[in-house]
């Protein structure tokens, strides 16, 4: 299975918003609503923002939002704050259906 | 708090094995699928090898399949991914993921992280 598509850099202002696009095909991004993003800081290990394309798991700031249009998947990142400068993945995954890939990353840039 | 702590990784020669573990608390370990995610340096996420609850079924990504196994031993709340014929190619930071959801998942908890270094 071939690794979705993003931006490899994308970046804003404090307080500007920044859009990372995940693209993919009519038969894994435009079929299922189960697309999660990722955000890893530099040595650290990654952590889950938002999944089923939209839900925030309890405690990511709702400045983080995600949503998807046919075969793109996007993550929105509002308000951008010093701390969001990181690395972002998209993600669609079953793992007992054995079906997964990620996303070819993007760096946030916060200037 | 839900946590899982890695363990194993180091300097191995090619051609030669090494052996992670993953310990989890804070949540019943019994219960999630698990997973193993590896990252090279500089590069982005790779899945690497994917096991049920009860550890019936099993899948690997091609680029370790025959060489890598995946296990767990739910009494001991651990996961295990033991690496044989390793080559310079699998040098990376592999993570133990916890899957959440049914059939499809987000991976909810990540592991710190043990770095495997492939090299003569």
């Amino acid at each position: 299975q071939s690794a979705l598509t993003q931006p490899p850099s994308a970046s804003g202002s404090p307080g500007q918003s920044v859009t990372i696009s995940c693209t993919g095909t009519s038969s894994d991004i435009g079929e299922y609503d189960y697309v999660s993003w990722y955000q890893q800081h530099p040595g650290k290990a990654p952590k889950l923002m938002i999944y089923e394309v939209t839900k925030r798991p309890s405690g990511v700031p709702d400045r983080f939002s995600g949503s998807k249009s046919g075969n793109t998947a996007s993550l929105t990142v509002s308000g951008l704050q010093a701390e969001d400068e990181a690395d972002y993945y998209c993600s669609l995954y079953a793992g007992s259906n054995n079906l997964g890939v990620f996303g070819t990353g993007t760096k946030v840039t916060v200037l | 708090e839900m946590q899982l702590v890695e363990s194993g990784g180091g300097l191995a020669q090619p051609g030669g094995s090494l052996r992670l573990s993953c310990v989890a608390s804070g949540f019943t370990f019994s219960n999630y699928e698990m997973n193993w995610v590896r990252q090279a340096p500089g590069k982005g996420l790779e899945w690497v090898a994917y096991i049920s609850s009860r550890g019936s079924t099993i899948f690997y990504a091609d680029s370790v399949k025959g060489r890598f196994t995946i296990s767990r031993d739910n009494a001991k709340n651990s996961l295990y991914l033991q690496m044989n014929s390793l080559r310079a190619e699998d040098t990376a930071s592999y993570y133990c993921a916890r899957c959440a959801g049914i059939v499809w998942c987000h991976f909810d908890c990540w592991g710190q992280g043990a770095l495997v270094t492939v090299s003569s």
